[in-house]
C-alpha cells in the first residue's frame, strides 16, 4: 500500500524561529511528485512547496525549504523565520504518474506559532 | 484564478437519507477528485475521475457513488447516509491526464453530519 507518514500530530515553534516537520512516505514507484500543503482554519487547502522526484536539488520557496532524502524515502519542511500566519494543519502528499493526479497524504501536522 | 466550488459549505441529513455533494471546477479540468478528512487520518480519496462519465475508485469507496455528466461538475453521492460517513468532504480538480507536475485545487469543503 502507499502510505505517507507524518509522525508528529503536533509542533509549536516560537514568532521569527524555525520548525522542521516531518514527513516519510513508501512507494515502489520511481517517478512522483512530493507536495506540503498548508490548511489553514479556513479549511483552504494551499500549496506551500511541491520536489520532483528525479531532482536532487530540495525545492524552495522564500521561508520554506524541504530536505528531500529519496534513498531514505524522507522529505521534511523547513519553516524559517515563522510567522503568526504559518499556524496551520500541514499536509505532506505525494503523487505518481500513473493516473495523472492522484495524491496520496499523511495524516497531518498541528503547527501552532506562539508570539 | 482557478475555482473549485462546492455547493453546500454545511449540511445536516439524517440516517438513510440519500446525500448529494455536488461540485463544479471553471477551469475546464479534466481530472476531479473527492476527498473525505477526518481528525488524525488526514485526507483519503474517495473516488477519481480523469474525463466525463469516467471514474476510479478511490481508497474508501464503500457507502459512496460519484457521477461526472459534465466536464465542470463531479457529484459524490451517499445513497443511504449513515453516522460514520459525518464528516468533511474535500473536492478537487486538476489539468491534464498524466500530467502530474499540475498544481491541483481544492474547494473549500463541505461539513456533513448524519443524525
Amino acid at each position: 500500500a502507499q502510505t505517507v507518514t507524518q509522525s508528529q500530530p503536533e509542533m509549536s515553534v516560537q514568532e521569527a524561529e524555525t520548525v522542521t516537520l516531518s514527513c516519510t512516505y513508501d512507494t515502489s514507484e520511481s517517478d512522483y511528485y512530493l507536495f506540503w500543503y498548508k490548511q489553514p482554519p479556513s479549511r483552504q487547502m494551499i500549496l506551500v512547496i511541491r520536489q520532483e522526484a528525479y531532482k536532487q536539488q530540495n525545492a524552495t520557496e522564500n521561508r520554506f525549504s524541504v530536505n528531500f532524502q529519496k534513498a531514505a524515502k524522507s522529505f521534511s519542511l523547513k519553516i524559517s523565520d515563522s510567522q503568526l500566519g504559518d499556524a496551520a494543519m500541514y499536509f505532506c502528499a505525494y503523487r505518481l504518474l500513473q493516473y495523472g493526479n492522484k495524491l496520496v497524504f499523511g495524516a497531518g501536522t498541528i503547527l501552532r506559532v506562539k508570539s | 484564478d482557478v475555482k473549485v466550488t462546492q455547493s453546500s459549505r454545511y449540511l445536516v441529513k439524517r440516517t438513510g437519507e440519500k446525500v448529494f455533494l455536488e461540485c463544479v471546477q471553471d477551469m475546464d479540468h479534466e481530472n476531479m477528485f473527492w476527498y473525505r478528512q477526518d481528525p488524525g487520518l488526514g485526507l483519503r480519496l474517495i473516488y477519481f475521475s480523469y474525463d466525463v462519465k469516467m471514474k476510479e475508485k478511490g481508497d474508501i469507496p464503500e457507502g459512496y457513488s460519484v457521477s461526472r455528466e459534465k466536464k465542470e461538475r463531479f457529484s459524490l453521492i451517499l445513497e443511504s447516509a449513515s453516522t460514520n460517513q459525518t464528516s468533511m468532504y474535500l473536492c478537487a480538480s486538476a489539468a491534464g491526464a498524466r500530467i502530474v507536475g499540475n498544481t491541483i485545487y481544492f474547494g473549500e469543503g463541505s461539513w456533513l453530519t448524519v443524525v
